[in-house]
């Protein structure tokens, strides 16, 4: 079954530092799509960056970039030099067809940025 | 600014109500989904609903249902509240048939049962 999985339930960065966030995912489809979502305190869920299975450049959105390893089916995130509006819940999603589009979530990591 | 817009912001419930939860995707944009998010199960979809008519739906009872309408606004009820419906309910707005397209999500409705 498609699954993701993200370990890290929280994190701490120091400001102006960078960091990764984890993500590995499980589909024996073959064209698939990964995207990473912020949800700060407020609730919204904010769009941060997207790569595609057959994308052979990792993707890159301003400060965030995403490593994309195919083969160990990974998609971390990685957020340069922190900011303390990075405080948020990341959560990174897998976008597969089968019919029609689903969207399965990991459980989302915590990151604290300190001062 | 994400182009969804759910009300009410805030709800609160007594167990054994009713409640209904509304969803107004931009204009042109008739895919609308659903999930719950609470902080055991995280975030779980519920349905997705696409020119008015159900194309998925979740591992959820029958106490949750939905519907679309022609403008594609959206609405999702749920019958005889139980304590664990206190949740974030979000919505979100999709391009069909774009793998690389996310999906957008509205502000959410957050449900407290009483």
């Amino acid at each position: 079954a498609q699954k993701i999985t993200q370990t890290q339930p929280g994190m701490f960065v120091q400001e102006k530092e960078a960091v990764t966030l984890d993500c590995t995912y499980d589909t024996s489809d073959q064209s698939y799509g990964l995207f990473w979502y912020k949800q700060p305190s407020s609730g919204e869920m904010i769009f941060l960056i997207y790569q595609g299975s057959y994308d052979e450049q990792n993707a890159t959105e301003g400060r965030y970039s995403l490593n994309f390893q195919k083969a160990r089916k990974s998609a971390n995130l990685v957020i340069s030099a922190s900011q303390l509006g990075d405080s948020a819940m990341y959560f990174c999603a897998m976008r597969e067809y089968s019919g029609t589009y689903k969207y399965i979530f990991g459980t989302g990591t915590m990151l604290k940025v300190l001062a | 600014k994400a182009g969804v817009t759910q009300t009410p912001r805030y709800l609160i419930k007594t167990r054994g109500q009713q409640v209904t939860l509304s969803c107004s995707p931009i204009s042109g944009h008739r895919s609308v989904s659903w999930y719950q998010q609470t902080p055991g199960q995280g975030l779980q979809f519920l349905f997705e609903y696409f020119s008015e008519t159900q194309r998925n739906k979740g591992n959820f009872p029958g106490r949750f249902s939905g519907r679309q309408f022609s403008n594609s606004r959206s609405e999702m009820n749920v019958s005889t509240l139980e304590l664990g419906d206190s949740a974030l309910y979000l919505c979100a707005r999709q391009t069909p048939q774009r793998n690389n397209q996310p999906q957008h999500f509205g502000d959410g409705t957050r449900l407290s049962i009483l």
